[in-house]
């Protein structure tokens, strides 16, 4: 059975911080992982997809990669700005089913 | 282009009570699922719908909650009788074709909270 752990379960950093958020998982017989963003009393958004043959995805200032090998998977946010701050979970994704991490709550203050 | 629909945003129901979810999905999404995430947790996958057809129902608690999807298009989710730890946030999502590489991105509704006393 896949589990997915995120560290940490919490994170509060000043506004233009470099950060990493991290998700480690068990099973590496995956399709992709994703990346999401959850904001308080809304649904997920999703923000990155890495398939299984791709080492890393980028976007503007976030920046995922994934290890297959070690069950890692990062997410870099650069030059942190108080709109990041949300709850970012990580998702494996296989053909028929996708299954969360815990999520880690990023504030981002001013 | 419209995204993932649901109602009520918020539900308070007394224990042994009733109460059922709608959800709406994208157009033309062959799949919706629905999930529960209960506060501090990832969202936990209940069950998955491909068309009218469940693809996936393994976590659902069949004694207590029921789904269905007539018609292939809206989804409705019931918990009869409800429990308190029940009380969560149920999410729905659909997504499109997949690439056949499992490459499938999913649209999130808002999700109804529901607080069980």
């Amino acid at each position: 059975k896949q589990e997915v752990t995120q560290i940490p379960a919490a994170l509060s950093v000043p506004e233009g911080e470099n950060l990493v958020l991290n998700c480690s998982f068990t099973d590496s017989a995956i399709y992709n992982l994703q990346w999401f963003r959850q904001d308080p009393g809304k649904g997920l958004t999703s923000l990155l997809l890495i398939q299984s043959s791709q080492r890393e995805q980028t976007s503007g200032r976030l920046n995922a990669s994934l290890d297959k090998s070690s069950g890692r998977s990062t997410l870099y946010i650069a030059a942190s700005q108080p709109g990041d701050s949300a709850t970012y979970l990580c998702a494996l994704t296989g053909f028929q089913k996708l299954v969360f991490g815990t999520g880690t709550r990023l504030l981002v203050s001013p | 282009e419209a995204g993932v629909a649901q109602s009520p945003r918020y539900k308070i129901i007394e224990k042994r009570q009733s109460v059922a979810f709608w959800c709406n999905p994208i157009s033309g999404h062959a799949t919706l699922y629905w999930y529960q995430q209960i506060l501090g947790q990832g969202p936990k996958l209940l069950i998955q719908f491909q068309n009218n057809g469940v693809v996936d129902d393994s976590q659902l608690p069949k004694d207590r909650f029921s789904a269905e999807r007539l018609k292939g298009v809206d989804s409705t989710l019931k918990i009869q009788p409800a429990k308190l730890e029940d009380s969560a946030v149920y999410l729905c999502a659909s997504s499109g074709q997949n690439t056949g590489t499992g490459l499938r991105k999913l649209f999130f509704g808002s999700g109804t909270q529901l607080s069980v006393l």
